[in-house]
């Protein structure tokens, strides 16, 4: 059974530092992967995905990677801000026609002024 | 604005009433998922739908229902709700696998 692990489980950090949040998946067979964010109470809002073709997708301050080899994902946050702070998701595809995408506990970040 | 809507966002009700939340997307996507978000287990999936009338169980699909006799709804039925299910439900959907989930703002059920 895929299971998805996030390291840490929570950062706090004052604002302006770069900071790297990390995903790995027991099972590497991953055909794409989504980065959420989720703010306290509310949805998840998609940031980056990772299609089965790609490597790596940037969006502003955001960059994501998936070492499909190793079954890992990191995602970097340049000069974080308040209002960055929030938990983040990673969540996965599995290969073989599968439907359901497999989530991290997520990384809770505190980004402080 | 593509979205996908979930209603209510907020839902207090008791054991055994039956109710539904809805959801509705406006982005023509094949696939349609509901999750449920509960603390330390993270997000699970209870039923998706890879078309019209095409349905299909997730990890814990015990308790509800599903139906999709439209490409843009998919409601989530629950029949007898029991204060277990008490949870934060969210529908999403996609067009396929490779172009990622969009998802709702969530349910907040809670069951007494």
């Amino acid at each position: 059974k895929q299971e998805v692990t996030q390291i840490p489980a929570a950062l706090s950090v004052p604002e302006g530092e770069n900071l790297v949040l990390n995903c790995s998946f027991t099972d590497s067979a991953i055909y794409n992967l989504q980065w959420f964010r989720q703010d306290p109470g509310k949805g998840l809002t998609s940031l980056l995905l990772i299609q089965s073709s790609q490597r790596e997708q940037t969006s502003g301050r955001l960059n994501a990677s998936l070492d499909k080899s190793s079954g890992r994902s990191t995602l970097y946050i340049a000069a974080s801000q308040p209002g960055d702070s929030a938990t983040y998701l990673c969540a996965g595809l599995p290969q073989g026609g599968s439907e359901k995408l497999v989530f991290g506990k997520g990384t809770k970040l505190t980004v402080n002024p | 604005e593509a979205q996908v809507t979930q209603n209510p966002r907020y839902l207090i009700t008791v054991t055994g009433k039956k109710l539904t939340v809805t959801c509705s997307q406006n982005m023509n996507h094949e696939y349609m998922s509901w999750y449920r978000q509960d603390p330390g287990l993270g997000l699970r999936q209870i039923y998706y739908s890879m078309n019209v009338e095409v349905t299909d169980k997730g990890d814990v699909p015990e308790g509800y229902k599903v139906s999709r006799k439209e490409k843009r709804n998919f409601p989530l039925i629950l029949e007898s709700p029991s204060p277990n299910q008490t949870s934060l439900y969210f529908c999403a959907s996609s067009t396929d696998g490779n172009y990622g989930y969009t998802f709702g703002s969530g349910t907040r059920l809670t069951v007494v």
